[in-house]
């Protein structure tokens, strides 16, 4: 089943949001798996965290992956007007599906 | 520079079947695993099929399962996702993914918008 994010998260210029993702001890708690994707409205997703805590080349260092059991977080620091998106979790599952998503989670800033 | 271009998108009644293609280019393609990931309007990201380099082995979301193929032409660098009898729910943006490792997709294409609707 698909991994469970928050609707929405908001935070000013400058702050620090975290957006978590739920999943299950056979996906997100079973490998370190995780990535993350930024998408803004009618482009593309982007890829900006993977095997959990790496940042591809290009990717703000404000981005910062991390897990803890079933669950893994995302936060970005320092937020900017740019960063406002929706953020997507995923993880691999070694089984059917052999990926799972998370909904998506709508980042505001303010 | 990785580049995916999906064509092949428009509107189709319901029942009706579609092919999708991905042109590939900026790495090597014949190496790479690849996906099918789509999106309805307004909705979230799902998985929907995936394929092994050499196209041996495939994998599809239940939702799908019997009615698309996925396929590849390594020689012409080109994904295929081959869909019959859609239903209004597969209307979505379907977008080529390239695979990093572990169904972690490293870059995308632009999508192409498919509309199932009589």
């Amino acid at each position: 089943s698909a991994l469970t994010q928050p609707a929405s998260v908001s935070g000013s210029p400058g702050q620090s949001i975290t957006i978590s993702c739920t999943g299950s001890s056979s996906d997100v708690g079973a490998y370190n798996y995780v990535s993350w994707y930024q998408q803004h409205p009618g482009k593309a997703p982007r890829l900006v965290i993977y095997d959990v805590t790496n940042r591809p080349s290009g990717v703000s260092d404000r981005f910062s992956g991390s897990k803890s059991g079933n669950t893994a977080s995302l936060t970005i620091s320092g937020l900017q007007a740019e960063d406002e998106a929706d953020f997507y979790c995923s993880s691999y599952t070694g089984s059917r599906p052999p990926v799972v998503f998370g909904g998506g989670t709508k980042l505001t800033v303010l | 520079e990785v580049q995916l271009v999906e064509s092949g998108g428009g509107l189709v009644q319901p029942g009706g079947s579609l092919s999708l293609s991905c042109a590939a280019s900026g790495f090597t393609f014949s190496t790479s695993w690849m996906h099918w990931v789509r999106q309805a309007p307004g909705k979230g990201l799902v998985w929907v099929s995936r394929i092994n380099t050499d196209g041996s082995a495939t994998a599809y979301a239940d939702s799908v399962k019997g009615r698309f193929t996925i396929s590849r032409d390594n020689a012409k660098n080109t994904l295929f996702l081959q869909m019959t009898s859609l239903r209004a729910e597969d209307t979505a943006v379907y977008y080529c993914a390239k695979d990093l490792s572990f169904n972690q997709v490293d870059h995308w294409g632009q999508g192409t918008l498919v509309t199932v609707s009589s």
